[in-house]
């Protein structure tokens, strides 16, 4: 069956622009979380929804950050003005399980800023 | 706080050699434990997991071994192939849902 799904693959930004990466989790996957990988580290947790609920934003590093789950299906991961230090591979995972389960990851974003 | 950490960075072992990853984690009321393998431009790929009543798990080739009492995690890789040269990372999921990753193992497989 179908993956996790996440596009662009690819997205080079200049500096103050703002960008949207999109995910598409398995479907009817009650979870989606979102993650942050710098080149060369694990990944870090930014944000949690629970179908449309999000639960946990705890890892969003600014207000810049923005996640939505509006239907509870595709997720939205919105970064306003950003910044060098916003480069990263974003990451997005999904679970059949309310947050304790298996998480299935997609192939990442990888961010440019320039 | 919490962590989750790799002993070694780098790992080289011959084709056909078994190989074993490490990993300790400080959160000692974790229940639930997952490897990752990831793959260069590839997210994350699941390969085995073992929940904290378990002391042992085994899959197709690897096997997943917690000590609770020193909060350790191995996973043992046998007749280690180069299609398993990758990043390893194990990942602890706390009871809010977030996964905790560790900086990550490279595994080369050497022909």
């Amino acid at each position: 069956g179908a993956g996790v799904s996440q596009s662009p693959r690819y997205k080079v930004a200049k500096r103050g622009q703002d960008v949207a990466l999109r995910c598409d989790p398995i479907s009817g996957h009650v979870s989606l979380f979102w993650y942050q990988q710098a080149l060369g580290q694990g990944p870090e947790f930014l944000t949690y929804f629970q179908n449309e609920a999000q639960l946990d934003k705890s890892g969003l590093p600014s207000d810049r950050f923005f996640a939505e789950r509006p239907e509870g299906s595709v997720s939205t991961l919105k970064i306003q003005r950003t910044q060098q230090e916003d480069s990263a591979v974003y990451l997005c995972a999904s679970s059949k399980d309310r947050g304790t389960g298996l998480q299935y990851f997609g192939p990442g974003t990888r961010l440019t800023v320039l | 706080g919490e962590s989750v950490g790799l002993h070694l960075p780098t790992l080289s072992v011959q084709e056909g050699d078994n190989s074993i990853i490490n990993c300790a984690y400080s959160n000692s009321a974790s229940d639930y434990f997952i490897w990752y393998k990831q793959e260069s431009g590839k997210g994350p790929q699941f390969i085995i997991d073992i929940r904290s009543n378990m002391d042992k798990r085994q899959g197709q080739r690897v096997t997943v071994l917690l000590n609770k009492t020193v909060k350790h995690l191995s996973l043992q890789i046998a007749a280690t192939q180069p299609g398993d040269s990758a990043v390893y990372f194990c990942a602890e999921n706390n009871q809010g849902g977030k996964l905790i990753f560790g900086q990550g193992t490279e595994l080369s497989v050497k022909p």
